[in-house]
């Protein structure tokens, strides 16, 4: 089955810094992979996701790249701000019509720090 | 609109003793997930609906594990005789069909077994 690794584990950053967390992926058959945010106390919000026809994908601060020969897949916040720490958690997911699961990676907690 | 619910928010419960779980999913959502989050871990699949198809029970840990789901809507979790190690949070994630990826998740429910 799909494994993904996340890295870092924990990130701190100063407020107004780049943060990039990273994930690798097994299963050449991923062509699916959302990135979630986690606030304490809540449960994972999709903040973007990212296909395999495409390289890269821009959504205001947040963008993620996608390099499908290295199989690794990565998440770029700019210009980070307070309300940006969360854990953040990547995943992927195979092709096909059946295939409906999401494979976690274990986290990453950012801090941003004012 | 309204998102996935969960209920009970926190529950805590003695070892031995069963504890339900509830899932209300977005309406209209056909495919609903349920998963497991450990202390400082990632998500963990556990079981999947999808319709009025038979579910998906690969990932459930134990016998003791059981969900349904009533009227192709809300979802029911129970564990049965709890153990220390089904303390986590339990999440539950619905998404309009299962070819469209994006799963929305539910605030999750704070299980400790005394």
């Amino acid at each position: 089955g799909e494994n993904v690794e996340q890295h870092p584990s924990t990130l701190s950053v100063q407020e107004g810094d780049s943060a990039v967390i990273k994930c690798t992926y097994s299963d050449s058959a991923s062509n699916y992979f959302p990135w979630y945010k986690q606030e304490l106390g809540k449960g994972p919000q999709l903040i973007i996701d990212i296909r395999s026809n495409v390289g890269e994908k821009k959504d205001q601060r947040i963008a993620v790249t996608l390099n499908k020969t290295a199989k690794h897949f990565s998440l770029h916040i700019t210009e980070t701000q307070p309300e940006d720490s969360a854990v953040y958690f990547c995943a992927a997911k195979p092709e096909g019509a059946g295939s409906y699961q999401l494979t976690f990676g274990k986290g990453t907690k950012l801090s941003v720090i004012p | 609109g309204a998102g996935v619910s969960q209920s009970p928010s926190n529950k805590v419960t003695e070892k031995g003793k069963d504890v339900e779980l509830r899932c209300d999913p977005i309406s209209g959502h056909t495919a609903l997930y349920w998963y497991r989050q450990s202390l400082g871990q990632g998500l963990e699949f556990l079981i999947y609906f999808q319709g009025n198809s038979a579910p998906d029970k690969s990932g459930l840990p134990s016998d003791r594990f059981s969900a349904e789901r009533t009227g192709g809507s809300v979802s029911t979790l129970t564990i049965q005789r709890t153990q220390q190690e089904d303390s986590a949070v339990y999440l539950c994630a619905s998404s309009l069909v299962p070819q469209r990826e994006t799963q929305y998740f539910g605030p999750g429910t704070r299980l400790l077994v005394l």
